[in-house]
């Protein structure tokens, strides 16, 4: 059964300091594994999709790296801003054979960034 | 190009009753999965539907139901609601049944049971 672990569950940093996000899972066999942002009450931002097959993606000062065999991905803000604070979401898909559909989720990081 | 839209976007019933949400994908997008987000377990599965049919079935009981029509949208069905059903429900859309291009979410439905 996959699971899926972020560390750590909360971080507080103050604006303009570069920082990283942690996410692990148990069973490397992923499809792929993308990263959401939640604000307060609201719903899921898609920020970065990964494929199995890739080392990295980025958009803009986001950066998420996939080290698959380690079963290990992180997150890495540059120049945190007091709008990027929000809960950030990890989500692995399983390899697809035909069976399971879902992602499965870690429990998240609440990222405070102070001004 | 909208997204996905969820309706109604927050809701209060009491114990005992049945509740209907609704999910409207992204154009073109024909695969719907319905989360469950609560603070003590997180984000947990509930169903996914492509193409009218139930493709696969997360750890709820019976009273979670759901359907998807013709024109992908699809609705969530909890019958005989309980106080532990109070949550955010979360609608996801995928052009494949894979995921290769990733998930879009909804705003959600909070659904309070009073």
């Amino acid at each position: 059964k996959q699971e899926v672990t972020q560390i750590p569950a909360a971080l507080s940093v103050p604006e303009g300091e570069n920082l990283v996000l942690n996410c692990s899972f148990t069973d490397s066999a992923i499809y792929n594994l993308q990263w959401f942002r939640q604000d307060p009450g609201k719903g899921l931002t898609s920020l970065l999709l990964i494929q199995s097959s890739q080392r990295e993606q980025t958009s803009g000062r986001l950066n998420a790296s996939l080290d698959k065999s380690s079963g290990r991905s992180t997150l890495y803000i540059a120049a945190s801003q007091p709008g990027d604070s929000a809960t950030y979401l990890c989500a692995v898909k399983k390899e697809w054979w035909g069976g399971s559909e879902k992602l499965v989720f870690g429990k998240g990081t609440k990222l405070t960034v102070n001004p | 190009k909208a997204g996905v839209t969820q309706t109604p976007r927050y809701l209060i019933k009491t114990r005992g009753q049945q509740v209907t949400l609704s999910c409207s994908p992204i154009s073109g997008h024909r695969s719907v999965s319905w989360y469950q987000q609560t603070p003590g377990q997180g984000l947990q599965f509930l169903f996914e539907y492509f193409s009218e049919t139930q493709r696969n079935k997360g750890n709820f009981p019976g009273r979670f139901s759901g359907r998807q029509f013709s024109n992908s949208r699809s609705e969530m069905n909890v019958s005989t609601l309980e106080l532990g059903d109070s949550a955010l429900y979360l609608c996801a859309s995928s052009l494949l049944r894979q995921g290769t291009y990733g998930y879009t979410f909804g705003s959600g439905t909070r659904l309070t049971v009073v």
